[in-house]
Parts: structure tokens; sequence; C-alpha cells
């Protein structure tokens, strides 16, 4: 499809794994975007980039949380050593890049960690 | 830092009706501000955008307001329907060379049939 795809759509895993979650934007956006959001509240900005480069990582809770977009394409979020805190689901988004561009969001990730 | 608040309480009304719903935001000079709407489920879908140049904008049975005095923001359907329940969220952005887009914590809004 043409949209934002998020894989897996579910992730269970265990305290102290390690997880990877992947977005792939829509073809030509430049811009992508990860939140986290927890049930009852709005989404809680975490990362941005454009292109290869994060151009604000400001969100990000502490260094177990690293994301990367190596081709400035894919973009894969990864969670070192998780806490039952993480649960929550991962909205990627993308858009054309500077200006007032719409996000275009993705299903997202609902990770639970037990 | 800034803050971006919405009606905490879902707002129920009745199908037919107008339904309004406010954000506030406050250490902020947003630029423009757009609206998204969110199925239980499901990523946001973008609705509106609103510049601080434009004190109205309307699109079907969609009307935004932004008065960057009161700091506020007015979200209008009217002639509501059961299909429009949803959760509606305000992102207010700083524009420029900064686009990181924060969103608030959004309106649940139940239209009854």
């Amino acid at each position: 499809g043409a949209g934002v795809s998020q894989t897996p759509s579910n992730k269970v895993t265990e305290k102290g794994k390690y997880v990877e979650l992947r977005c792939d934007p829509i073809s030509g956006h430049t811009a992508l975007y990860w939140y986290r959001q927890s049930l009852g509240q709005g989404p809680e900005f975490l990362i941005y980039f454009q292109g290869t480069g994060a151009a604000d990582d400001s969100g990000l809770p502490n260094d177990r949380f690293f994301a990367v977009r190596p081709e400035g394409s894919v973009s894969t979020l990864k969670i070192q050593r998780t806490e039952r805190g993480d649960s929550a689901v991962y909205l990627c988004a993308s858009s054309l890049g500077f200006g007032t561009g719409e996000l275009f969001f993705g299903e997202g990730s609902r990770l639970t960690v037990l | 830092s800034q803050k971006i608040e919405q009606n905490s309480e879902a707002l129920n009304i009745q199908e037919g009706k107008t339904a309004t719903l406010t954000c506030n935001y406050t250490n902020y000079s947003p630029a423009y501000l757009q609206w998204y709407r969110q199925d239980p489920g499901r990523g946001p879908v973008f609705l509106l955008l609103i510049r601080e140049n434009e004190k109205e904008k309307r699109k079907e049975r969609l009307k935004v307001t932004f008065d960057t005095t009161l700091k506020q923001s007015l979200f209008h359907i009217t002639a509501s329907q059961p299909a429009d329940s949803a959760t509606y969220l305000c992102a207010p952005r700083k524009g420029g060379a900064t686009n990181k887009l924060i969103f608030g914590t959004g309106t649940l809004l139940a239209v009854q049939p």
C-alpha cells in the first residue's frame, strides 16, 4: 500500500529484553517521526528525522531508546533492557519535510512488556 | 515548558448538534495549528490546518478558529453524526526549521444517535 507501514503490529516481550520496531514511510517523504502513546493520552514526541539524520531527539526518555534511519527511508526504533513502563503504542509518521506539511501516521506497534 | 490542554473529559452530544472542542496552549507561539482525528486502535489522521494570520478555516462540516491573543483554538463539527465519534487531537506548531509536532491529550467525542 501507499501508507506508512509499521511492523510488528503487536509485540509482547519480557522485562530486560531488546526490542526493535520498524517503520516504512511513504515513498518520497523526507521527514519521519516516532511517537509513543499510552492509553488515554495524546501521542508523545520521541524523535524526528530529516533525511538520514536525527533533527530532534529531545523526546527520547533515556539512553535505552535509540532510533536509526540509515538510508533516509526505513527507520528502526530500538529499545534496550525493556521495562514494564515502556509498554505503549509506538506510532510512526512521515511527511514531505519542512513546512506546514501534515503528518501521515501508521497504525502503530503495540508493545507489551511483561 | 510548552503546554497544550484539551477538554479532559469526554464530550457527549446528540446527533445533529454542533460539537465544540477546545485547545489551549501556553508558553508557545505557534505559527500554525493542526487538528487530527484518531479512532480506537488506529493512527491519527490529519483534518485541518490553520495559520496564525487566519481567524477561521472551514472544510465541509468542520470549522476551526485560532485566537493567538487567547492562545486558543476551537474546533467545531456542525450537524454531528455518530460516525464523528472519535478522539480529536490538536497540535500547535512553531513552523520554520523546528519541525517537531507536539500533540495535546485529545478530547473524546461521542455523538449519540
